[in-house]
């Protein structure tokens, strides 16, 4: 069965950062743009980054330019977001997503909650 | 705001048919395909519709997807309760270089 699980959210003050990790498993990993979507309470979904395959290529929204990097580690079938310099407004469920835009984001993972307070 | 507008509720009985709309520009739905998903209450996305108007397996002929222009089209035939959810329309923006989304649609089926 193909799997993404996220972990790695949690509760953390503001200004501070978390790396989020994303494993595959089920199917093959490493041909695959991969993509972190977010979404706050009661709002609506959120694109924040997407890297391809062999990490020559990454992309980022631009409310997280600059803070936030996405990587991936083929070997472990994994992909990661590292959020520095984390705000209220980053307080989200963050999904990821494999596939390129242009076919469609067809795996999601469950999301793992990140809360940015003090 | 996003980018990519949606209506934020369409409703409609059981049985029947609906359409939710989803409008862009030229560097986005007017130079790409168009993807759409189902979020279901409390759960993760679900891609729909690829490519404007592809079903992945497993997703009924009752869904279908069309475009023109700048502008996107969900529909959904035969409407069923359990088809209450968030719709989602999305697509990469030439100009920004980023994913967009549109603001999502809420279905009530009543």
């Amino acid at each position: 069965e193909e799997q993404l699980v996220e972990s790695g959210g949690d509760l953390v003050q503001p200004g501070g950062s978390l790396r989020l990790s994303c494993a595959a498993s089920g199917f093959t990993f490493s041909p695959y743009w991969m993509n972190w979507v977010r979404q706050a309470p009661g709002e609506g979904l959120v694109w924040v980054s997407r890297i391809n395959s062999d990490e020559s290529s990454t992309n980022y929204a631009d409310s997280v330019k600059g803070r936030f990097t996405i990587s991936r580690d083929n070997a472990k079938n994994t992909v990661y977001l590292q959020m520095n310099s984390l705000r209220a407004e980053d307080t989200a469920v963050y999904y990821c997503a494999r596939g390129a835009f242009s076919e469609g984001l067809d795996d999601w993972g469950q999301g793992t909650l990140v809360t940015v307070s003090s | 705001q996003s980018v990519l507008t949606q209506p934020p509720s369409v409703s409609a009985a059981p049985g029947q048919k609906v359409t939710i709309s989803c409008s862009g520009s030229s560097s986005n739905i007017g130079s790409n395909y168009v993807s759409w998903y189902q979020q279901l209450p409390g759960t993760a996305p679900k891609l729909l519709i690829y490519e404007n108007n592809k079903r992945p397996s497993g997703i009924p002929d009752r869904f279908s997807g069309s475009k023109s222009g700048t502008s996107a089209t969900l529909g959904i035939t035969g409407l069923q309760t359990g088809d209450e959810a968030d719709y989602y329309c999305a697509t990469w923006d030439n100009s920004l270089s980023a994913g967009v989304f549109g603001g999502g649609t809420k279905l009530t089926v009543l």
